[in-house]
């Protein structure tokens, strides 16, 4: 059973457009919820996280949007830019249990 | 900061070796590390959770006896491969989980990719 669903699998935009990647989660324990950028032949890297307590929360180009009673966060890449091209995972964990349940991760290509 | 250093980045062996891969935190102290499994456009598969002190937690299916996984000190938590076979070859990454503030973050290790021939 697959506790956090990811989707698009892959997504190609166009340098300066919007990336918008989604997730949707099951178990309602999960409270908090990071999002992992990767590239080829690396290990994952924080890119931002939220509290189910907020909405949306903005760092920078990246924006988490979180919908508490759909179960639903996503990611918003705003002026992508081709060095944004990368595989991107969400995940969620629940309390004090601090392990991570990941998607199954979005290839994202940025055209120039 | 929050820097975790994964060694050997790249490791080839013989079928039947055993591979030690480490992981260092190297500006904070982790009670908690954890050991992933990645294959070729997958995501992330935890193996096991590995606490200071005490003995790794392993999910289900992974096998504890192929998987050695030692945390001895706050700062240094090592993976064996042991009896190393081809379908043990992957990318392997390690997190590490801050023991003081931000507990919930784990940050990742530039990860190992073993090959075994």
């Amino acid at each position: 059973q697959q506790q956090v669903k990811q989707s698009p699998q892959s997504l190609i935009v166009q340098k300066g457009g919007i990336s918008i990647i989604n997730c949707a989660y099951e178990n309602t324990a999960f409270d908090y919820f990071p999002w992992y950028q990767q590239f080829p032949g690396k290990g994952p890297a924080l890119l931002i996280a939220i509290r189910p307590d907020v909405s949306e929360k903005k760092e920078g180009r990246f924006t988490i949007s979180f919908n508490k009673s759909a179960k639903q966060f996503s990611l918003h890449i705003m002026d992508s830019q081709p060095g944004d091209s990368a595989t991107y995972f969400c995940a969620a964990s629940a309390g004090s249990n601090y392990k991570l349940t990941f998607g199954k991760g979005t290839l994202l290509t940025v055209n120039p | 900061g929050a820097v975790v250093s994964q060694h050997p980045s790249w490791v080839i062996c013989k079928s039947g070796t055993s591979v030690k891969i480490e992981c260092r935190s190297l500006d904070f102290q982790a009670t908690t590390m954890f050991w992933y499994r990645q294959f070729p456009k997958q995501s992330l598969m935890l193996m096991a959770t590995s606490n200071e002190g005490s003995k790794a937690t392993y999910e289900q299916g992974v096998e504890k006896d192929k998987f050695l996984i030692n945390h001895a000190s706050l700062t240094l938590s090592t993976l064996t491969v042991t009896s190393a076979h081809p379908e043990d070859s992957s990318f392997y990454i390690c997190s590490a989980r801050n023991s003081g503030k931000a507990k919930n973050i784990q940050y990742f290790g530039a990860g190992t990719r073993l090959s075994v021939l």
